[in-house]
């Protein structure tokens, strides 16, 4: 199983500030990487898919990075709404995985 | 506009049994592989089960193989859990996702129901 390891755990930072998430995944994922993004009580939404394309409706200000083992999420101005909890997922190899999480928080 | 409704939740004892449905609307239900992901309270998420387009192939996670069962009904447009050997462990939010469309995977997981909840409890 690929295991999937998002840090930091939680990043506390303010409105207009850039957002740098990571996730690490224990082998080669080549470009199955997917990030979604989850509020309280809702469902999670599909932000970046195959490890840089923006699914439909995403902002811009969202954009992902990477291939193989090492990953970014990058949030380039925090809108209020952007605080969340953000998780990435690969479809490389079964069963499909989920990192940890990575809570977005307001300072 | 794509919907996916999950139903069938509610509260179980251990060892018992539990179906969830999912229908789908707004799309050509056939066309598409199904997910079942689940997400404990307070937790991450954790995927359970995949289903091709044409229920040809199913796939499980290790944790609910031999218990759990993924089905579909494409003259229905509905997707199906049946859950057996219920654990505590298995309470959980369970979500239906759109995965992969039979004619390439464009942008997998990308429509998600509002979920579930299934708690295991005596």
């Amino acid at each position: 199983e690929i295991v999937l390891t998002q840090s930091p755990a939680t990043l506390s930072l303010s409105p207009g500030e850039r957002a740098t998430l990571s996730c690490r995944a224990s082998q080669s994922v080549n470009s199955y990487l997917a990030w979604y993004q989850q509020k309280p009580g809702q469902a999670p939404r599909l932000l970046i898919y195959d490890a840089s394309n923006r699914a439909t409706g995403i902002p811009a200000r969202f954009s992902g990075s990477g291939s193989g083992t090492d990953f970014t999420l990058t949030v380039s101005s925090l809108e209020p709404e952007d605080f969340a909890v953000y998780y990435c997922q690969q479809r490389s190899n079964w069963p499909l995985t989920f990192g940890g999480g990575t809570k977005v928080e307001i300072k | 506009q794509v919907q996916l409704v999950e139903s069938g939740g509610g509260v179980v004892q251990p060892g018992g049994s539990l179906r969830l449905s999912c229908a789908a609307s707004g799309f050509t239900f056939s066309s598409y592989s199904m997910h079942w992901v689940r997400q404990a309270p307070g937790r991450g998420l954790e995927w359970v089960a995949i289903i091709l387009y044409d229920g040809s192939s199913k796939n499980y996670a290790d944790s609910v193989k031999g218990r759990f069962t993924i089905s579909r009904d494409n003259s229905k447009n509905t997707l199906s859990l049946h859950m057996n050997s219920l654990r505590a462990e298995d309470t959980a939010v369970y979500y239906c996702a759109r995965g992969c469309s039979s004619g390439g995977c464009h942008s997998p997981f990308d429509y998600w129901g509002q979920g579930t909840l299934v708690t295991v409890s005596s």
